[in-house]
């Protein structure tokens, strides 16, 4: 078992430019959530899928977000036409059988 | 809406010094309360589920209770490597398997 693991770690990029980020969750783990944190705040839910089907979409994501999970295996969360207010921690988790959700390191996108 | 409520915000204690974290919640029903350890720059590590009113769990140096209203985590002794933020977060009955709410969270030092 290595955790969830997510890349890159770090993304520095420029407004207006297109990002895309990975995460692996753990391999029997048939459920997979996205959030975001910015600094002195939790954990704030973006999306959620269970194998591949995305099932839940925070109200909150703009049209500029999209996630997909093909095959039911990694992740990935693309935001296009960044704007600075997009900068912060983003975090994969993922959750077997049980309704734990164990949490990657996180990518930190800071938008210039 | 679900809310969660840590406090205090800060908290500073002597090495040895016991203490407890608070966490306050409002949901519709509880599936469940977890408790997360934060460090600087990395992910959410899990530490404690709580399901019901009464129940206890414990870890080292920590100790988690629930109550209808209220969760807390008790600090026996604590030592300078339990420095971190502690993140609480609650599952809704009506989103099962879905979303956690966190606060805000509880950034704990513990001075040598």
């Amino acid at each position: 078992d290595t955790g969830v693991s997510q890349d890159p770690r770090h993304k520095i990029t420029k407004r207006g430019q297109n990002v895309t980020f990975r995460c692996d969750p753990i391999s029997e783990h048939n459920r997979l959530y996205w959030y975001r944190q910015t600094l002195g705040q939790g954990p704030e839910f973006l999306t959620y899928f269970q194998n591949e089907a995305q099932l839940e979409k925070s109200r909150l994501l703009s049209d500029r977000f999209s996630a997909e999970r093909p095959k039911g295996s990694f992740s990935t969360l693309e935001i296009q036409r960044t704007e600075q207010g997009d900068s912060a921690m983003y975090l994969c988790a993922s959750a077997g059988i049980s309704y734990e959700q164990y949490f990657g390191p996180g990518t930190r996108l800071t938008v210039t | 809406e679900d809310q969660v409520t840590q406090s205090p915000e800060a908290l500073r204690l002597q090495e040895g010094e016991s203490s407890s974290l608070n966490c306050s919640y409002t949901v519709s029903g509880l599936r469940g309360l977890f408790w997360y350890r934060q460090d600087p720059g990395k992910g959410p590590e899990f530490l404690f589920t709580l399901y019901s009113a009464g129940e206890e769990k414990e870890k080292e140096r920590l100790k988690a209770t629930l109550t209808k209203k209220e969760s807390f985590l008790h600090i026996t002794a604590p030592k300078p490597e339990d420095s971190a933020t502690y993140l609480c977060a609650v599952l809704d009955v009506a989103g099962a398997n879905s979303k956690l709410t966190f606060g805000k969270g509880i950034t704990l030092s513990v001075r040598p």
